[in-house]
Protein backbone atom coordinates (compact mmCIF):
# COMPACT_ATOMS: atom_id res chain seq x y z
CA UNK A 1 0.00 0.00 0.00
CA UNK A 2 0.82 3.94 -0.08
CA UNK A 3 2.17 5.28 2.63
CA UNK A 4 4.66 8.61 3.87
CA UNK A 5 7.12 8.36 6.60
CA UNK A 6 8.22 11.41 8.09
CA UNK A 7 10.95 12.84 10.15
CA UNK A 8 9.91 13.11 13.67
CA UNK A 9 9.56 16.61 15.53
CA UNK A 10 9.40 18.83 17.09
CA UNK A 11 12.67 20.72 15.14
CA UNK A 12 13.93 24.08 16.45
CA UNK A 13 15.81 26.01 14.55
CA UNK A 14 17.83 29.58 15.01
CA UNK A 15 16.94 32.03 12.15
CA UNK A 16 19.25 31.59 8.95
CA UNK A 17 20.20 27.84 9.95
CA UNK A 18 19.60 25.33 7.04
CA UNK A 19 16.26 23.34 6.95
CA UNK A 20 15.99 19.74 6.33
CA UNK A 21 12.67 17.38 7.00
CA UNK A 22 13.46 14.35 5.85
CA UNK A 23 10.23 12.14 3.90
CA UNK A 24 10.59 8.77 2.54
CA UNK A 25 7.41 7.02 1.06
CA UNK A 26 6.07 3.48 -0.28
CA UNK A 27 3.98 3.70 -3.15
CA UNK A 28 3.10 1.19 -5.75
CA UNK A 29 3.61 2.63 -9.29
CA UNK A 30 5.21 6.03 -10.13
CA UNK A 31 3.28 8.56 -7.37
CA UNK A 32 3.27 12.19 -7.17
CA UNK A 33 5.06 13.45 -4.56
CA UNK A 34 3.72 17.32 -2.38
CA UNK A 35 4.77 19.18 0.77
CA UNK A 36 2.09 21.00 2.31
CA UNK A 37 2.20 23.24 5.03
CA UNK A 38 -0.21 24.42 7.82
CA UNK A 39 0.30 28.00 9.65
CA UNK A 40 -1.20 28.27 12.95
CA UNK A 41 -5.02 28.42 12.93
CA UNK A 42 -5.04 27.86 9.14
CA UNK A 43 -5.50 24.87 6.78
CA UNK A 44 -2.80 23.01 4.80
CA UNK A 45 -1.44 24.33 1.74
CA UNK A 46 0.63 23.22 -0.91
CA UNK A 47 4.06 24.63 -0.60
CA UNK A 48 5.51 22.36 -3.56
CA UNK A 49 5.39 19.48 -5.77
CA UNK A 50 7.23 16.89 -7.85
CA UNK A 51 5.32 14.62 -10.38
CA UNK A 52 8.26 12.03 -11.92
CA UNK A 53 11.37 10.90 -10.70
CA UNK A 54 14.44 13.88 -10.51
CA UNK A 55 12.17 16.49 -10.65
CA UNK A 56 12.53 19.14 -8.15
CA UNK A 57 10.06 21.14 -6.38
CA UNK A 58 10.95 24.83 -5.43
CA UNK A 59 8.87 27.75 -3.96
CA UNK A 60 9.60 30.40 -1.03
CA UNK A 61 13.38 29.14 -1.37
CA UNK A 62 11.92 25.51 -0.13
CA UNK A 63 13.13 22.56 -2.64
CA UNK A 64 12.90 19.28 -2.81
CA UNK A 65 14.23 16.50 -4.86
CA UNK A 66 12.23 13.50 -6.23
CA UNK A 67 14.42 10.61 -5.65
CA UNK A 68 13.11 7.25 -6.99
CA UNK A 69 16.17 4.89 -6.19
CA UNK A 70 15.67 6.17 -2.37
CA UNK A 71 12.04 6.54 -2.16
CA UNK A 72 12.36 9.93 -0.55
CA UNK A 73 11.40 13.69 -0.84
CA UNK A 74 13.30 15.88 1.47
CA UNK A 75 12.48 19.39 2.10
CA UNK A 76 15.05 21.70 2.68
CA UNK A 77 15.79 25.41 2.85
CA UNK A 78 19.21 27.25 2.70
CA UNK A 79 18.30 29.92 5.63
CA UNK A 80 14.76 30.09 7.55
CA UNK A 81 13.22 32.67 9.20
CA UNK A 82 10.95 33.11 11.94
CA UNK A 83 7.67 33.07 9.88
CA UNK A 84 8.57 29.66 8.65
CA UNK A 85 7.24 28.51 12.17
CA UNK A 86 5.19 25.65 11.16
CA UNK A 87 3.93 22.13 10.90
CA UNK A 88 5.01 20.15 7.42
CA UNK A 89 3.79 17.42 5.68
CA UNK A 90 4.97 15.53 3.24
CA UNK A 91 2.05 13.65 1.20
CA UNK A 92 2.14 11.42 -2.20
CA UNK A 93 -0.78 10.38 -4.66
CA UNK A 94 -0.79 7.54 -7.01
CA UNK A 95 -2.79 9.55 -9.21
CA UNK A 96 -6.20 8.37 -7.65
CA UNK A 97 -8.55 10.49 -5.95
CA UNK A 98 -6.83 10.69 -2.12
CA UNK A 99 -3.20 12.20 -0.67
CA UNK A 100 -1.57 9.69 1.65
CA UNK A 101 -0.38 12.31 4.29
CA UNK A 102 3.05 11.89 7.05
CA UNK A 103 2.54 12.53 10.21
CA UNK A 104 3.96 16.15 10.07
CA UNK A 105 6.94 17.74 11.29
CA UNK A 106 6.61 20.78 14.03
CA UNK A 107 8.94 23.83 13.05
CA UNK A 108 9.94 26.40 15.64
CA UNK A 109 12.49 29.30 14.45
CA UNK A 110 14.08 31.35 17.13
CA UNK A 111 14.97 34.98 16.43
CA UNK B 1 -11.84 35.60 -3.64
CA UNK B 2 -13.32 33.63 -0.79
CA UNK B 3 -11.53 30.51 0.09
CA UNK B 4 -12.80 26.99 1.25
CA UNK B 5 -15.03 27.90 4.07
CA UNK B 6 -16.09 25.41 6.47
CA UNK B 7 -18.66 25.71 9.70
CA UNK B 8 -18.68 25.44 12.46
CA UNK B 9 -15.63 26.08 13.44
CA UNK B 10 -15.64 24.13 16.66
CA UNK B 11 -18.34 21.75 18.29
CA UNK B 12 -18.94 19.70 21.12
CA UNK B 13 -20.67 16.46 20.89
CA UNK B 14 -22.13 13.56 23.49
CA UNK B 15 -20.86 9.40 22.54
CA UNK B 16 -24.40 8.00 20.51
CA UNK B 17 -24.92 11.37 19.04
CA UNK B 18 -24.65 12.46 15.45
CA UNK B 19 -22.93 15.63 13.77
CA UNK B 20 -23.27 17.21 10.53
CA UNK B 21 -20.38 19.08 9.07
CA UNK B 22 -20.34 21.63 6.30
CA UNK B 23 -17.90 22.94 3.75
CA UNK B 24 -18.06 25.14 1.16
CA UNK B 25 -15.91 25.20 -2.20
CA UNK B 26 -13.92 27.84 -3.89
CA UNK B 27 -16.29 29.36 -6.46
CA UNK B 28 -15.42 27.18 -10.05
CA UNK B 29 -14.40 23.89 -7.80
CA UNK B 30 -16.59 20.96 -8.64
CA UNK B 31 -14.65 18.64 -6.57
CA UNK B 32 -14.40 18.40 -2.64
CA UNK B 33 -12.80 16.18 -0.66
CA UNK B 34 -13.06 15.20 3.60
CA UNK B 35 -10.08 14.25 5.68
CA UNK B 36 -9.71 13.95 9.22
CA UNK B 37 -7.13 14.94 11.60
CA UNK B 38 -6.05 13.48 14.52
CA UNK B 39 -4.31 15.02 17.03
CA UNK B 40 -0.43 14.87 16.29
CA UNK B 41 -1.11 12.85 13.03
CA UNK B 42 -1.30 13.74 9.46
CA UNK B 43 -5.11 13.51 7.34
CA UNK B 44 -6.45 10.80 6.60
CA UNK B 45 -8.68 10.64 3.82
CA UNK B 46 -12.49 10.01 3.78
CA UNK B 47 -14.25 10.48 1.17
CA UNK B 48 -13.57 12.87 -2.15
CA UNK B 49 -16.95 14.02 -3.98
CA UNK B 50 -17.51 15.45 -8.11
CA UNK B 51 -20.21 16.69 -9.02
CA UNK B 52 -22.35 14.63 -6.72
CA UNK B 53 -21.13 11.56 -6.94
CA UNK B 54 -18.70 9.72 -4.23
CA UNK B 55 -15.30 9.39 -6.08
CA UNK B 56 -13.43 7.85 -3.55
CA UNK B 57 -13.79 6.88 -0.12
CA UNK B 58 -11.24 5.67 2.68
CA UNK B 59 -10.64 3.28 5.01
CA UNK B 60 -13.82 4.72 7.55
CA UNK B 61 -16.75 2.87 9.08
CA UNK B 62 -20.25 3.37 7.30
CA UNK B 63 -21.00 5.66 10.30
CA UNK B 64 -19.27 8.50 8.04
CA UNK B 65 -21.07 9.63 5.07
CA UNK B 66 -21.13 12.50 3.10
CA UNK B 67 -22.88 14.15 -0.01
CA UNK B 68 -22.50 16.78 -2.50
CA UNK B 69 -25.01 19.51 -2.99
CA UNK B 70 -26.04 21.03 -6.90
CA UNK B 71 -23.93 24.22 -6.12
CA UNK B 72 -20.97 21.91 -5.31
CA UNK B 73 -21.12 22.61 -0.98
CA UNK B 74 -20.85 19.37 0.83
CA UNK B 75 -21.97 17.51 4.06
CA UNK B 76 -20.22 15.19 6.10
CA UNK B 77 -22.29 13.09 8.36
CA UNK B 78 -20.93 11.08 11.24
CA UNK B 79 -23.60 8.67 13.03
CA UNK B 80 -23.21 6.89 16.60
CA UNK B 81 -19.82 9.36 17.65
CA UNK B 82 -17.28 7.46 19.68
CA UNK B 83 -14.63 9.00 21.54
CA UNK B 84 -12.07 8.52 18.91
CA UNK B 85 -13.86 10.70 16.31
CA UNK B 86 -12.17 13.71 18.36
CA UNK B 87 -10.73 15.43 15.34
CA UNK B 88 -10.31 18.40 13.27
CA UNK B 89 -12.10 17.47 10.04
CA UNK B 90 -10.81 19.24 6.95
CA UNK B 91 -12.61 20.09 4.03
CA UNK B 92 -10.41 20.38 0.53
CA UNK B 93 -11.92 21.74 -2.72
CA UNK B 94 -10.12 21.27 -5.94
CA UNK B 95 -11.59 22.28 -10.01
CA UNK B 96 -11.80 18.23 -11.05
CA UNK B 97 -12.02 14.72 -9.61
CA UNK B 98 -8.49 13.28 -9.12
CA UNK B 99 -4.96 14.34 -7.13
CA UNK B 100 -3.93 16.03 -10.35
CA UNK B 101 -5.53 19.41 -9.40
CA UNK B 102 -4.58 21.16 -6.61
CA UNK B 103 -6.34 20.72 -3.52
CA UNK B 104 -6.99 23.74 -1.35
CA UNK B 105 -7.38 23.55 2.11
CA UNK B 106 -10.54 24.75 4.67
CA UNK B 107 -9.57 25.87 8.31
CA UNK B 108 -11.21 22.68 9.71
CA UNK B 109 -13.87 22.24 12.15
CA UNK B 110 -12.40 20.71 15.82
CA UNK B 111 -14.93 18.30 16.97
CA UNK B 112 -14.90 16.98 20.52
CA UNK B 113 -16.95 13.44 21.66
CA UNK B 114 -16.96 13.47 25.06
Amino acid sequence: GNSVTQMEGPVTLSEEAFLTINCTYTATGYPSLFWYVQYPGEGLQLLLKATKADDKGSNKGFEATYRKETTSFHLEKGSVQVSDSAVYFCALSDGGNQFYFGTGTSLTVIP
Amino acid sequence: DAGVTQSPTHLIKTRGQHVTLRCSPISGHKSVSWYQQVLGQGPQFIFQYYEKEERGRGNFPDRFSARQFPNYSSELNVNALLLGDSALYLCASSLASGTTYEQYFGPGTRLTVT
